[in-house]
């Protein structure tokens, strides 16, 4: 059963816009989120991350939302631009299971259009 | 690549065939994961390592097993395969280097298209 859930397969948006990706969880034992970033024929690349004590955790264009009680986090692109068109993976982790494996979601795929 | 080589890079196969993927990193990192992506499902773990000669099974390890003789190598086998396990295959590393926020990353090699015919 996912545990990481992204319902939305893909996202279309126009250049200069905001991006907005969605993930929710089901294991409320998870202490960290993440977010990867893939091109075609690439292997995934970190993006960013929070901390389960944290509502939000900003760098540069990205910033990540975390809404604990709902078990949801989110990630806003602002401004979008073409070279962030790429597959999203959300990502969760347990600090303590000491082996610092990530659980993912299924990936939303971003197009910007110009 | 942030030093991981995962080979080979492509391999189309026959159902029944042995393969074997491999994964090589000059990162001397204790930790090193096997992934599988496929459409709808996102990366699923296969197996992991925590050590030489120290591996335990992911979320979808039946088919597979992995060996783990040196700290740079991680080699993923599919003893006999089948078509379902045409896939894209990621090894990752983890070198316990923990991002502001607490979390660890795991960083990933280009990965291995496998087609089992």
């Amino acid at each position: 059963d996912q545990q990481v859930k992204q319902n939305s397969p893909s996202l279309s948006v126009q250049e200069g816009r905001i991006s907005i990706l969605n993930c929710d969880y089901t294991n409320s034992m998870f202490d960290y989120f993440l977010w990867y970033k893939k091109y075609p024929a690439e292997g995934p690349t970190f993006l960013i991350s929070i901390s389960s004590i944290k509502d939000k955790n900003e760098d540069g264009r990205f910033t990540v939302f975390l809404n604990k009680s709902a078990k949801h986090l989110s990630l806003h692109i602002v401004p979008s631009q073409p070279g962030d068109s790429a597959v999203y993976f959300c990502a969760a982790s347990r600090f303590r299971s000491n082996d610092y494996k990530l659980s993912f979601g299924a990936g939303t795929t971003v197009t910007v259009r110009a | 690549d942030a030093g991981i080589t995962q080979s080979p890079r492509h391999k189309v196969t026959e159902t029944g065939t042995p393969v074997t993927l491999r994964c090589h990193q000059t990162e001397n990192h204790r930790y090193m994961y096997w992934y599988r992506q496929d459409p709808g499902h996102g990366l699923r773990l296969i197996h992991y390592s925590y050590g030489v000669k120290d591996t335990d099974k992911g979320e979808v390890s039946d088919g597979y097993s992995v060996s783990r003789s040196k700290t740079e190598d991680f080699l993923l086998t599919l003893e006999s395969a089948t078509s379902s396990q045409t896939s894209v295959y990621f090894c990752a590393i983890s070198g316990r280097e923990f991002q502001s926020s607490g979390a660890n990353v795991l960083t990933f090699g280009a990965g291995s298209r496998l087609t089992v015919l």
